[in-house]
């Protein structure tokens, strides 16, 4: 039962244009929400995160919007840049802990 | 600072075989966990240890299995292998009492199974 669902597995965008990666969860628990950037044969590494008690987080080029009603979030990385390549996860958790139930993940390509 | 290490980076096993992965957390870090990457598939939880208790478990059978050592390193264990057992293996740790999700991922042992 895949609780966090990312489709569209791959983007590709030109560099200097923004890059929009969607997510959607099914789990009404989940309250606080992040995403990971992975290049190959590299770990995850936290990108950004949002609590649900927000609608947006900003972090320099990066923006994450969450949609409660909706169960969706966003990321937004504006512009983006050849070294955004990567697979970007979206993640979610309940009640603190830091059990994350995770998306498939979504390839990006930026176009020099 | 070093990062999250793990051991091996690749391994072969064969049906039935047993598989053991090492994972070193961040200096400072207690909670450790692992998680699955199978191919075409999303990071699945597998455990969560601290202090050198299981606190938390996904829906894996029992042939999966772990511990967390004093130093806080840990080891997992996947008994009886079978070929849907082959995957990148990610281990993970975090600052105990840090509930904001921000694991700190190594770079994974992918297993093989044959």
């Amino acid at each position: 039962d895949q609780q966090v669902k990312q489709n569209s597995p791959s983007l590709s965008v030109q560099e200097g244009r923004i890059s929009i990666l969607n997510c959607d969860y099914t789990n009404s628990m989940f309250d606080y929400f992040l995403w990971y950037k992975k290049y190959p044969a590299e770990g995850p590494t936290f990108l950004i995160s949002i609590s649900s008690i927000k609608d947006k987080n900003e972090d320099g080029r990066f923006t994450v919007f969450l949609n409660k009603s909706a169960k969706h979030l966003s990321l937004h990385i504006v512009p983006s840049q050849p070294g955004d390549s990567a697979v970007y996860f979206c993640a979610a958790s309940a009640g603190g802990n830091n059990r994350l139930a995770f998306g498939k993940g979504n390839q990006v390509v930026v176009i020099p | 600072e070093a990062g999250v290490t793990q051991s091996p980076t690749h391994l072969i096993k064969t049906r039935g075989q047993q598989a053991t992965l090492r994972c070193s957390p961040i200096s400072g870090h207690t909670s450790v966990y692992w998680y699955q990457q199978a191919l075409g598939l999303g990071l699945q939880f597998l455990l969560w240890y601290d202090e050198g208790e299981e606190r938390n478990r996904g829906n894996f059978p029992p042939r999966f299995s772990g511990r967390q050592f004093p130093n806080y390193s840990s080891e997992l264990n996947v008994n009886a292998l079978e070929l849907e057992d082959s995957a990148l293996y990610l281990c993970a740790s975090s600052l105990v009492g840090a509930n904001t999700g921000e694991l700190f991922f190594g770079e994974g042992s992918r297993l093989t199974v044959l």
